[in-house]
């Protein structure tokens, strides 16, 4: 078993959709919980994070942790075509900040 | 302040050259991390260095990848005698401090490797 699980899509919604993102693990030492997007031919960029359980919001970004689950899902509000990336998530192993991604999700808002 | 830069930003090698990826970390960082993110795969830790030190390199293939972080300089990541299979994007992070912090961590734009 992968220590974290993403379904790669790809993942197609009509602008103006919610999008729902999800990540599975099996590490339950994990702390740090991020959502990182990365554009075509280019490096990837922190969206959001959480720290241990729970919800964080950042304008039409929703991100949540259920621990006891160990699932995170990241949500989209009135998803913009400018959102049409490749989103990934990852965890933290131990305290050196040596990330664990998952594969990514392929994201594709139509106009 | 300039981001993290890594180049080239593309390179060419024939199968048994030798590749060199070099990453320039942002100003006051003197921590690296170097991942590989294969076609359809998820980005891969490597390494981690901080200046003269490698702290973890768990996740480098046990030949042929080599890297370092000079007193001066950029972190170089090195290999030797390419083969198709490392045919992939290189990426490099870059942290003022050891230790993690999601928000002080960047991702350089990559470097994207092709073994012919």
């Amino acid at each position: 078993q992968k220590e974290v699980e993403q379904d790669p899509g790809p993942l197609s919604v009509p602008e103006g959709a919610i999008v729902s993102l999800n990540c599975t693990y099996s590490n339950s030492a994990f702390q740090y919980f991020m959502w990182y997007r990365q554009y075509s031919r280019k490096g990837p960029e922190l969206l959001m994070y959480t720290y241990s359980s729970g919800n964080k919001e950042d304008g039409r970004f929703t991100a949540q942790v259920d621990k006891s689950s160990k699932y995170i899902s990241l949500f989209i509000r009135d998803s913009q075509p400018s959102d049409s990336a490749t989103y990934l998530c990852a965890m933290v192993r131990g305290s050196q900040g040596n990330l664990i991604f998952g594969k990514g999700t392929k994201l594709s808002v139509k106009p | 302040n300039a981001g993290v830069m890594q180049n080239p930003r593309h390179l060419v090698r024939r199968r048994g050259q030798e590749a060199r990826l070099r990453c320039s970390p942002m100003k006051g960082h003197s921590h690296v991390y170097w991942y590989r993110q294969l076609p359809e795969e998820g980005l891969k830790f490597m390494v981690y260095l901080q200046k003269e030190n490698i702290i973890d390199e768990s996740g480098m293939p046990k030949e042929r990848f080599s890297a370092e972080f000079p007193k001066e300089g950029p972190s170089i990541l090195r290999i030797q005698q390419v083969v198709r299979g490392d045919s992939a994007a290189y990426f490099c992070a870059s942290s003022p401090q050891q230790g993690f912090s999601p928000d002080t961590q960047y991702f350089g734009p990559g470097t994207r490797l092709t073994v012919l």
